[in-house]
């Protein structure tokens, strides 16, 4: 099977750097996801990270490290539309590419 | 460009009552997934269409099934329905042969399901 862990809730200011861990437990291994969703709202689609290294992408950057079983989400510049649950996401070789949602993590944006 | 859409947006239902839900996948999309997600859960898994075929399914009994249409939209039915069921169920569409695109899923906003 797979599992995935990731804090509960992480809260931070306006402006600030915020990171967000995942390690995650699963063979065939195949790239690692990121979604957003605010409340009510559906998710979206951030990020997707198949290689070791960190990938840019405006104000998100994401990071994998396949050794380490282990990718976060940065944040930068927080604004207070960030508040939102943040999924890390595996996804394992199969050909569906089907990925499996942690339990999310909870970011609170204060002024 | 019409995003992911879903219907209807919130249903209520009793214990033992069958329920279908519907989605139309995003513009050029022909892959439809199906997750059901708890409160303060991520979402689930239920099961993937392609081709009109479900090609994988979740850890969910026989009571949920689904279709796809020649049009690539997709039903999602629940028979029996428990109070467990109660959950957000959302619809999401992919490019089933789109490279590194094939991992990015578009959800729709989602039918909340609430059972009595």
């Amino acid at each position: 099977g797979q599992s995935l862990e990731q804090p509960s809730e992480v809260t931070a200011v306006e402006g600030a750097i915020v990171q967000i861990n995942c390690t995650y437990q699963t063979s065939g291994f195949y790239g690692l996801s990121w979604y957003q969703q605010h409340d009510g709202g559906a998710p979206t689609f951030l990020s997707y990270n198949a290689l070791d290294g960190l990938e840019e992408t405006g104000r998100f950057s994401s990071f994998l490290s396949r050794s380490d079983s282990y990718g976060y989400l940065l944040l930068q510049e927080l604004q207070m539309k960030d508040s939102a649950s943040y999924f890390c996401a595996v996804i394992a070789s199969g050909g569906s590419y089907i990925p499996t949602f942690g339990r999310g993590t909870s970011l609170i944006v204060h002024p | 460009d019409a995003g992911v859409t879903q219907s209807p947006t919130h249903l209520i239902k009793t214990r033992g009552q069958q329920v279908t839900l519907r989605c139309s996948p995003k513009s050029g999309h022909d892959t439809v997934s199906w997750y059901q997600q708890a409160l303060g859960q991520g979402p689930q898994f239920i099961f993937q269409y392609y081709e009109e075929e479900e090609r994988q399914r979740g850890n969910f009994p026989d009571r949920f099934s689904g279709h796809q249409f020649p049009n690539y939209s997709s039903e999602l039915n629940v028979n029996a329905l428990l109070l467990g069921d109660s959950a957000l169920y959302l619809c999401a569409s992919s490019l089933s042969h789109g490279g590194r695109r094939s991992n990015e899923q578009f959800f729709g906003p989602g039918t909340r399901l609430t059972v009595l």
